[in-house]
């Protein structure tokens, strides 16, 4: 696609409920990262994949947050659980190549709230 | 922590007017960027810097990164409503990072 895609946009979700959210990065882009952004914590990074291996999980709040990436492309961060304060918008963002100098574009984001 | 420090956090600006925002580490900072989000919406690229030194811009905003590499200002010249939303600086810190870590962000509102 022309940019990065997530969905859904919206999703409002009873505590204690298993939530997915799915980003489909730019066609080609290796790289793929999740990002959460919360009032009062501004935006924080929760994991980065390069192809189908996340060799950095360290962000990832608690072991209620999982996300997976296949075929080099689409990724589903799961919450398992889910708890009030993981109301948040979750941003994904996808590059060319990981490292500091490949400028990642981000999705629209998923807005994400927990009664 | 809180890598990244920007300032000021809000700012309210008469159309027409000049702006500056800045963002500050005490960590040098590799592949310095700007993004602008506004509500509802993703963010939006705005610049790179990656250099001591380095100066960009486009149409009306341009970004200076220091020599040190810890210091980042975002200025827009005569103001637009269109200019209005969120600017973000983020940064890979520290060097060998993927990820961005950014700052809390400048709530940027122009009165017409």
């Amino acid at each position: 696609g022309a940019g990065v895609s997530q969905s859904p946009s919206n999703k409002v979700t009873e505590k204690g409920k298993d939530v997915e959210l799915r980003c489909d990065p730019i066609s080609g882009h290796t790289a793929l990262y999740w990002y959460r952004q919360s009032l009062g914590q501004g935006l924080e990074f929760l994991i980065y994949f390069q192809g189908n291996s996340a060799p950095d999980k360290s962000g990832l709040p608690s072991d209620r947050f999982s996300a997976e990436r296949t075929g080099g492309s689409v990724s589903t961060l799961t919450i398992q659980r889910t708890q009030q304060e993981d109301s948040a918008v979750y941003l994904c963002a996808s590059s060319s190549g990981g490292g500091p100098y490949n400028e990642q574009f981000f999705g629209p984001g998923t807005r994400l709230t927990v009664l | 922590s809180q890598e990244l420090e920007q300032s000021p956090q809000s700012l309210i600006v008469q159309e027409g007017k000049n702006l500056t925002i800045n963002c500050t580490s005490s960590k040098t900072l590799y592949g310095l960027y700007w993004y602008k989000q506004k509500y509802g919406e993703g963010l939006i690229f705005l610049m790179m810097l990656q250099k001591g030194g380095e100066e960009k811009s486009h149409e009306k905003i341009t970004a200076k990164l220091d020599e040190k590499k810890q210091q980042s200002s975002l200025h827009i010249t005569a103001s637009q409503p269109s200019h209005a939303g969120i600017y973000l600086c983020g940064a890979t810190v520290p060097a060998g990072a993927n990820n961005l870590f950014f700052g809390t962000g400048t709530r940027l509102t122009v009165i017409p």
